[in-house]
């Protein structure tokens, strides 16, 4: 079975340039999250979403952060435009609806120059 | 606010140490709580999960405990090897979403 699959891995851009990044859930997994890690930290929760809804979005910075899941399957997560702190690992993960274990993909490590 | 903490931030021990990681957190109504593994610029691998009605898991030489009420669990390592050099991360699933603790880096030298 294939994991959460995750694109690019790796990402570098200019400051004010805008970004996405791409997440394809475990098929059937219906809850996918995005998660924002900083450098010697825990993941924090950007968005949930089930199916296509966004359930939790309170922790997205909604001036240049934009989410989307159209269909309910695949996701993309956008930033414009890009700041210097920006810079982190942007990891996704998903779960099925009938349990809570969350499994990730290898993140987008975004530099921002 | 759940709170989730991870002693010690590094562990650096010799092959073939048992070791014993430690979580806590402030808020006891957990749903479930997630030991994962993260190695340098990976993703993260969930290793072990327990249920709030659970006490531990064990996964080869992997051992989790939770005690709700007192807000802890502990991540029983056994017979460490080099390969299990990494940094591992404790999650509770509170309010619908994982809580991570900043995770414990560890290095096991031959």
């Amino acid at each position: 079975e294939a994991g959460v699959v995750q694109s690019p891995r790796y990402k570098i851009i200019e400051k004010k340039q805008p970004v996405a990044f791409w997440c394809n859930p475990i098929s059937g997994h219906n809850t996918l999250y995005w998660y924002l890690q900083n450098l010697g930290q825990g993941p924090e929760l950007l968005i949930r979403y089930e199916n296509e809804e966004a359930v939790d979005d309170s922790q997205l910075p909604k001036d240049r952060f934009s989410a989307e899941r159209l269909k309910g399957v695949d996701s993309t997560l956008k930033i414009q435009p890009a700041e210097l702190g920006d810079s982190a690992v942007y990891l996704c993960a998903s779960s099925s609806y009938d349990s809570t274990e969350a499994f990730f993909g290898q993140g987008t490590r975004l530099t921002v120059v | 606010k759940q709170e989730v903490t991870q002693i010690p931030a590094a562990l650096s021990v010799p092959e073939g140490e048992n070791l014993v990681l430690n979580c806590s957190f402030t808020d006891s109504a957990i749903y479930n709580l997630q030991w994962f593994r993260q190695d340098p610029g990976k993703g993260l691998t969930s290793l072990l999960l327990i249920q709030s009605s659970q006490r531990e898991q064990t996964s080869g030489r992997l051992n989790a405990s939770l005690d709700k009420s007192s807000g802890r669990s502990t991540l029983y390592i056994a017979a460490s090897q080099p390969g299990d050099s990494a940094t591992y991360l404790c999650a509770v699933y509170n309010t619908d979403k994982l809580i991570f603790g900043t995770g414990t880096r560890l290095q096991v030298f031959p």
